[in-house]
């Protein structure tokens, strides 16, 4: 079955870079939108960013934009997230999901969850 | 930017009764109305998409209405593994933002 698995969390000081990354198995990676999606502690859900199944459009949530980049590897069946000059308000558990419908609208998998601290 | 509001904030149910959660869009989304169930610890998962297509392996307890701008995801029969936190999601413009509501805990009554 579709099977997402994130890694790359932990903890960092503020002004400071992370990657994530993301496996996928047990679908075509290639013919999916991919988003990376966050969860604060105790708060709700916060869309990141997307990426197009062919990488050729990329869209970001005003929070984040210009400091991190979507990118994805259609040979390797992963997807990246580089996040540059983090803030404390940039931690959160981050997921990776499978966008599916128009515009990939809607996330019909997701994964676990990879945890990012940012701190001093 | 479209805005999703979520009523109530949190709902106490009994188990074995209906529970009717709401979803409030600031603009017409049309039916790209996505409802998810997460629950403790665990990821958000796929109950409804187009505003009423019940996801693949979700029990037809689970249903999903509305169009334009107001939404309703009913729970006909709570069970106790029902109890969790809701979500509705629209995506209907372009550049694509991608909008969550703020959820609804749905509680043991």
């Amino acid at each position: 079955q579709a099977q997402l698995v994130e890694s790359g969390g932990g903890v960092v000081q503020p002004g400071r870079s992370l990657r994530l990354s993301c496996t996928a198995s047990g679908f075509t990676f290639s013919n999916s939108g991919m988003h990376w999606v966050r969860q604060a502690p105790g708060k709700g859900l916060e869309w990141v960013a997307v990426i197009w199944h062919d990488g050729g459009n990329q869209h970001y949530a005003d929070s984040v934009k210009g400091r991190f980049t979507i990118s994805r590897d259609n040979s390797k069946n992963t997807l990246d997230l580089q996040m540059n000059n983090l803030r404390a308000e940039d931690t959160a558990v981050y997921y990776c999901a499978r966008g599916s419908g128009a515009n990939y609208y809607y996330m019909s998998v997701w994964g676990k969850g990879t945890t990012v601290t940012v701190s001093s | 930017e479209i805005v999703m509001t979520q009523s109530p904030a949190t709902l106490s149910v009994s188990p074995g009764e209906r529970a009717t959660l709401s979803c409030r869009a600031s603009q017409s989304v049309s039916s790209n109305l996505a409802w998810y169930q997460q629950r403790p610890g665990q990821p958000p998962r796929l109950l409804i998409y187009g505003a009423s297509a019940r996801a693949t392996g979700i029990p037809a307890r689970f249903s999903g209405s509305g169009s334009g701008t107001e939404f309703t995801l009913t729970i006909s029969s709570l069970q106790s593994e029902d109890f969790a936190v809701y979500y509705c999601q629209q995506s209907n413009n372009w550049p694509p933002v991608y909008t969550f509501g703020q959820g609804t805990k749905l509680e043991i009554k």
